[in-house]
């Protein structure tokens, strides 16, 4: 079955560093997502993608934050200078539309930490 | 806005007993309810869905109904196995077709253990 692949499973980085977070999306799948997940939190969500432009973004995805399909394949996440409280584990997620016989496929996600 | 509320874990079992996760939510319109399941090391996976009232949603062994006039979808199974051993979470979404329908609300998870 296609899944949908996270790589690094594991980032760490410095305060104050960039970092982008990659995503292979299943093939066919339109709609794009990251969620994240502070350890000891509720899973959030952050932004989603459609027709190479943002849809729709929650009030944690501030300028810092910025996502991107290069190339038809990947789905990135950037966070221009990290902070402390941006470690997280960071899911990308894709669906094949915005219908109910089409549930959202996610990653096994990456873990950040910032130090 | 839309919320979701997990009853507390840890949950710790012992093989073959009853298991029920209680899920509450408040949302405006008609949500869509999910249950997804997070095996250790692993993304989270579909367990089960239902769209609208009265809806059933089950798969493994696993059921929750859609409870419009209690806002609610328990997650049950009769006999658990050690292999259900996961973090299980609720969430919902918006009306399917609408843009934001992959913008999922989750609950906080909850710890399920089952013992041999």
């Amino acid at each position: 079955e296609p899944e949908v692949t996270q790589t690094p499973s594991h980032q760490v980085t410095q305060m104050g560093q960039e970092v982008i977070l990659r995503c292979v999306p299943i093939s066919n799948h339109l709609y794009f997502y990251w969620y994240r997940q502070i350890l000891g939190q509720k899973v959030e969500f952050l932004v989603s993608f459609y027709n190479n432009e943002i849809s729709e973004k929650s009030e944690i995805f501030d300028d810092q934050f910025s996502v991107e399909r290069p190339d038809g394949s990947n789905f990135t996440l950037k966070i221009r200078s990290t902070k402390l409280e941006d470690s997280a584990m960071y899911f990308c997620a894709s669906t094949q539309s915005s219908g109910s016989h089409s549930p959202l496929h996610f990653g096994n996600g990456t873990r950040l930490t910032v130090t | 806005g839309n919320s979701v509320t997990q009853m507390e874990g840890p949950v710790t079992l012992s093989e073959e007993a009853f298991l029920t996760i209680n899920c509450t939510y408040t949302a405006t319109g008609y949500p869509s309810l999910f249950w997804y399941v997070q095996y250790p090391g692993e993304g989270l996976q579909l367990l089960l869905k239902a769209t609208k009232a009265d809806d059933k949603g089950s798969n493994k062994g696993f059921e929750a109904t859609y409870r419009k006039e209690t806002t609610s979808f328990h997650l049950e199974k009769g006999s658990v196995q050690v292999s259900d051993s996961a973090v299980y979470f609720c969430a919902l979404s918006e009306s399917p077709g609408g843009t934001s329908y992959g913008k999922l609300t989750f609950g906080q998870g909850t710890i399920l253990t089952v013992h041999p």
